[in-house]
């Protein structure tokens, strides 16, 4: 176990509809990465943020955003849901705001648009 | 050109053995390589970092990094059946973390 939690575990959705999945990093980290997993890929990123600003994206459209809140907890948002955003949602938290640090994950959210 | 190569696989080695896990990269910058252990229908588990050429030793597991030839690999030493997963390699290239798309090891019996 990390230590890094997710809710919900499982969604279904609408295409068209918008979703919020939610991130508790680990005790002690400030940064916390989003990552996409469709079946039999490796995860893709999709943004970082360190001390609530964001410290980098992936290459994904502006529908996809984020949060993070003063304890480091973490929201993705994604709006006007498609079919392919159907995956599995992967927060992961790591130190020290740094690329370098060690990044360890949560259990995921399995989303499914139908 | 893919970022990061990996082969699918599946690597399938007898139970005891020493399993091989390889993976090439295409950012001769990046200073940052990690392996995880992904089961089925669960997270990517960290097994290790290296940032320096050379060996670096955790248990069963050894990772390799040879910086000048873009490759780095992952030795499991006594193979055991609940080794059996999917493994990714992931290094930073332009400030995030980039995945291959995983190896899938089967240790038999």
């Amino acid at each position: 176990e990390t230590g890094v939690t997710q809710s919900p575990t499982h969604l279904i959705k609408t295409r068209g509809q918008q979703v919020t999945l939610r991130c508790s990093s680990q005790s002690g980290h400030n940064t916390v990465s989003w990552y996409q997993q469709a079946l039999g890929q490796g995860p893709q990123f999709i943004f970082q943020y360190y001390r609530e600003e964001e410290n980098g994206r992936g290459n994904f459209p502006p529908r996809f955003s984020g949060l993070q809140f003063p304890n480091y907890s973490s929201e993705l948002n994604v709006n006007a849901l498609e079919l392919d955003d159907s995956a599995l949602y992967l927060c992961a938290s790591s130190l020290g705001g740094r690329w370098s640090d060690e990044q360890y994950f949560g259990p995921g959210t399995r989303l499914t648009v139908t | 050109q893919k970022e990061v190569e990996q082969n699918s696989g599946p690597l399938s080695v007898p139970e005891g053995a020493i399993a091989s896990l390889n993976c090439t990269y295409s950012d001769r910058v990046s200073q940052s390589f990690f392996w995880y252990r992904q089961y089925s229908g669960k997270s990517p588990e960290l097994i290790m970092s290296i940032y320096s050429n050379g060996d670096k030793e955790d248990g069963r597991f050894t990772a390799q990094l040879n910086k000048a030839s873009q490759y780095v690999s992952l030795l499991i030493r006594d193979s055991q059946p609940s080794d059996s997963a999917t493994y990714l390699c992931a290094f930073i290239q332009w400030n995030m973390l980039t995945f291959g798309g995983g190896t899938r090891l089967m240790v038999k019996p």
